[in-house]
């Protein structure tokens, strides 16, 4: 079975509050592909990071850092300093080898209030 | 640079109407997808195509019906709707099918069914 569990519904923090938001998966495959994606209130989708399944390095740009840990299934997403234009739902979405298909998490929706 | 495109942006619609979404994008992209968004639910995959002439069932394809019959245009049509399928209504796209490509996302359309 494939899956996405995004545990936290809604976050609310202060600005510049550093905050991280949690993505588990489910897979049977060895090969696969993470993602997250932005969705601010204006409501399109932005892309923001992919990882595939070999690569368990950590990644950061800017205030934002991604943690990938496959002995827990986890792709977390911290973002350091928060600001207001952070608020936005946030989706962890999981892609399959050889599937072809995005298997996207609830979200959680990140209120950064000044 | 476009993107994609959707329309229409909204509708409302009487339950029993046929209704087409249209999807266009023009980064030459191989791979299509549908998928509605709904509170709590994240994203859900509704039909999938990896090539021109080619489309998939998704997690929720019943009730909708897509072609893909040049690389540029992908419509869903819901033949009788009803209101569970009030929704919002995402496009996407992606270099090809499966792997390590990102999908890109229209603006939405988000459906009414009364």
């Amino acid at each position: 079975a494939q899956k996405v569990t995004q545990a936290q519904t809604e976050i609310s923090v202060v600005e510049k509050e550093d905050v991280t938001l949690d993505c588990v998966y489910e897979t049977r495959d060895t090969t696969y592909y993470l993602f997250w994606y932005k969705q601010p209130p204006s409501g399109e989708l932005v892309f923001l990071i992919r990882r595939n399944s070999f690569d368990e390095q950590n990644e950061i740009s800017g205030r934002y850092s991604w943690n990938f840990q496959k002995s827990t299934s986890s792709f977390n997403f911290t973002i350091t300093a928060s600001q207001v234009v952070d608020s936005a739902v946030y989706f962890c979405a999981l892609d399959p080898y050889n599937f072809n298909k995005f298997y996207f998490g609830s979200g959680t929706k990140l209120n950064v209030k000044p | 640079i476009a993107g994609i495109t959707q329309a229409p942006t909204s509708q409302i619609l009487a339950a029993g109407r046929r209704m087409t979404l249209r999807c266009t994008q023009d980064m030459r992209h191989n791979a299509m997808y549908w998928y509605r968004q709904d509170l709590g639910l994240g994203l859900r995959l509704i039909h999938y195509s990896n090539t021109a002439g080619t489309t998939g069932k998704g997690e929720v394809p019943d009730g909708y019906s897509v072609s893909r019959a040049n690389t540029d245009d992908f419509p869903l049509t819901l033949a009788s709707a009803v209101p569970s399928q009030t929704s919002v209504y995402f496009c996407a796209s992606s270099d090809r099918a499966g792997g390590f490509n990102e999908q890109f996302f229209g603006p939405g359309t988000r459906l009414t069914v009364l």
